[in-house]
């Protein structure tokens, strides 16, 4: 398998402007959650979906953040508008059902203007 | 709530010396915890997990860590440090009830080796 994908790996944009992250999850994993990585903060989860359904968005900072799966192979956390305080690294991690083991992508790092 | 404690944010060994991470964990119901690791630019590793079988457990690259319930800790250790185990290290226990898929991580220690 391919492990969890996302895309892009390096974004760069200009506060207010909008922005998509994209996941695609290990075939056949049941879960999927969104963190956001910080030196501040450290590591965040923002949002959880199990078989394509949110469970908790309360990490989800702020109402710019949304985040949809519309199926059970793609995710899209989306951003807007952007602001500089956003940049952060954003991973994506899937997880089948009965484990607790969460297997994570090579992350987006992402940096506003 | 369930949460860690990694005590030290960064660590600093020789090359062949002992590596000592701690992580101290708190919940309310036996917790399974897990270590992972992050290498630069990189997403999280799984290096190892506990879950209420054997105290000891193994993992990957030599680590190995310790559940020791009388002190809620769940220490990583490896033998003899290699300059390829410098990296970021994360402990995590899961969540409670509904919310057991989730994990909670501590804010990692970075744990650098000298030559």
């Amino acid at each position: 398998d391919a492990g969890v994908i996302q895309s892009p790996r390096h974004e760069v944009t200009e506060m207010g402007q909008e922005v998509t992250l994209r996941c695609k999850p290990i075939s056949g994993h049941d879960y999927l959650f969104w963190y956001r990585q910080t030196m501040m903060r450290g590591l965040e989860l923002l949002i959880y979906f199990n078989n394509n359904v949110p469970i908790d968005d309360s990490g989800m900072p702020e109402d710019r953040f949304s985040a949809k799966m519309p199926n059970a192979s793609f995710s899209t956390l989306k951003i807007q508008p952007s602001e500089p305080r956003d940049s952060a690294v954003y991973f994506c991690a899937s997880s089948p059902a009965g484990y607790n083991e969460q297997f994570f992508g090579p992350g987006t790092r992402l940096t506003v203007l | 709530a369930q949460s860690v404690t990694q005590l030290g944010s960064h660590v600093s060994v020789s090359e062949g010396a002992l590596v000592l991470l701690r992580c101290n964990y708190s919940s309310s119901v036996p917790p399974y915890l897990f270590w992972y690791v992050q290498y630069p630019n990189q997403g999280l590793q799984l290096l190892l997990k506990y879950t209420s079988a054997a105290t000891l457990v193994k993992g990957i690259n030599g680590f190995e860590a310790e559940f020791k319930k009388s002190e809620t800790s769940f220490h990583l250790t490896k033998p003899s440090a290699h300059m390829s185990d410098a990296a970021e290290y994360f402990c995590a226990v899961r969540g409670v009830f509904q919310g057991a898929q989730k994990l909670v991580f501590g804010q990692g220690t970075r744990l650098t080796i000298n030559p």
